[in-house]
């Protein structure tokens, strides 16, 4: 089952520069994506969403471009800060279905350098 | 501000062996749920919860695993009668009914370890 798929495990950016972590899906009934952050020990910490009739949403440092057609979504970080590093993950729901079901990505590991 | 809790933090137990993971969700919130990760692999929903009964349940959420929310502030994962492969970080997570039942709040995790 890969729904959503991060195919980046790992992102190396220097303090100050932007991060740019991708997330690509196939079940086009997905309607709504969120990216998660974790770090070690502890849950996913809900960062950002997006509704499928938007294609971006700013939240501060962080925002989250959505393009349907390609089935891609992207989660750019400005500035990154050494405090960003975590784990992030894409999750994406079927709204319809109001279950609240979320469908993860394996995670993109991130690391921001002084 | 409001958080989930969930202990123990870690659980070690003998295959076959009953367990139950607890979870105190938000108190103003509604949907209830849980997830697991296997070390190196995906979080996987396992199931979804409201009004007392279960919304959606995943393919791994079989007979041996069952939630209740015995009293007005728990929620509870039990797994009758785990197997090596039950091993994983369990999550549970709480949603409030304003907004998204998506935009979900986790615990911090149980660590289950079954030998």
């Amino acid at each position: 089952d890969q729904q959503v798929k991060q195919n980046s495990p790992s992102l190396s950016v220097q303090e100050g520069r932007i991060s740019i972590l991708n997330c690509d899906y196939t079940n086009s009934m997905f309607d709504y994506f969120l990216w998660y952050k974790k770090y070690p020990a502890e849950g996913p910490t809900f960062l950002i969403s997006i509704s499928s009739i938007k294609d971006k949403n700013e939240d501060g440092r962080f925002t989250v471009f959505l393009n349907k057609s390609a089935k891609h979504l992207s989660l750019h970080i400005v500035p990154s800060q050494p405090g960003d590093s975590a784990v992030y993950f894409c999750a994406a729901s079927v709204g319809s279905s109001n279950t609240g079901k979320l469908i993860f990505g394996q995670g993109t590991t991130l690391q921001v350098k002084p | 501000e409001p958080e989930v809790t969930q202990t123990p933090s870690h659980q070690v137990t003998q295959m076959g062996q009953e367990v139950i993971l607890r979870c105190v969700p938000i108190s103003n919130h509604l949907y209830f749920y849980w997830y697991r990760q296997i070390l190196g692999q995906k979080v996987e929903f396992l199931v979804s919860f409201y009004n007392n009964e279960i919304s959606e349940k995943s393919e791994i959420f079989d007979d041996q695993f069952s939630v209740e929310r015995p009293d007005g502030s728990n929620f509870t994962l039990k797994i009758r009668s785990t197997k090596l492969e039950d091993s994983a970080m369990y999550f549970c997570a709480s949603s409030e009914p304003q907004t998204r039942t998506d935009e979900q709040y986790f615990g911090p995790g149980t660590r289950l370890t079954v030998t």
